[in-house]
């Protein structure tokens, strides 16, 4: 059985960074083909791709957060790491991960709710 | 690459609903779509235009040509309002997946 699933804090003040942490069971993100994306969602808002990370280390990121974004890998713990910087209140949301299929998400975490907030 | 989907549809139950999802020449892309219950991840329900993961209801289908693809949901229960989010890769600027603005499934 696949499953994801995000850790890392739940609070963060503005300006600091985040790190939230996909921890991968069912498969290995070091297997040919695998990769892990992180996807967040605003509360009420529509869903909004973050970044991506494949197996022989390509990333991804979005246009518009590329500079505060970063995404690594551990093969040995079998997780994929997220980390943010500058956090804002507008980065209030819920945190996924995924797992990719060809070109879309196949299995989804539970998601973890971080709150920008001093 | 902007997707446009329309916020709400309400349907009766056991009538069909159908949601768009609007794109620049989206009938070239392959389509993807999820259904995100209250409180909950999204699952998806239809990838690349018209296939079902194991585990979707038949009830659930879609179809892609020119600039809309549509998900139908054919004899909606209950059980089946829910946000539903359409998807697609842009290999041109993006290198990643796009999400629909979303609507919203109202079952009367």
């Amino acid at each position: 059985q696949i499953t994801l699933k995000e850790s890392g804090p739940t609070l963060v003040k503005p300006t600091q960074t985040l790190t939230l942490s996909c921890t991968l069971s069912g498969f290995s993100i070091s297997s040919g083909g695998e990769g892990v994306g992180w996807i967040r969602q605003a509360p009420g808002k529509a869903l909004e791709w973050l970044a991506l990370i494949y197996w022989d280390d390509t990333v991804r990121y979005s246009p518009s957060l590329h500079n505060r974004l970063s995404v690594t890998k551990s093969t040995s713990r079998n997780q994929v790491v997220l980390t943010m910087t500058h956090m804002e209140p507008v980065d209030t949301g819920t945190y996924y991960c995924g797992r990719l299929g060809n070109s879309w998400v196949d299995d989804w975490g539970q998601g973890i709710l971080v709150t920008v907030s001093s | 690459y902007v997707l446009t989907q329309p916020p709400s549809v309400s349907v009766a139950p056991g009538q069909t609903a159908r949601i768009t999802c609007g794109g620049n020449d989206i009938g070239n892309k392959r389509v993807h779509w999820y259904q995100q219950r209250p409180g909950q991840a999204p699952i998806l329900v239809v990838y690349e235009d018209n296939d079902r993961p194991s585990g979707i209801p038949e009830r659930f289908s879609g179809s892609n040509f020119g600039n809309t693809a549509t998900l139908t949901i054919s004899r909606v229960e209950a059980g089946d309002e829910a946000d539903f989010y359409c998807q697609v890769w842009d290999t041109d600027t993006v290198h990643g997946p796009v999400f629909g603005t979303g609507t919203r499934v109202s079952v009367l």
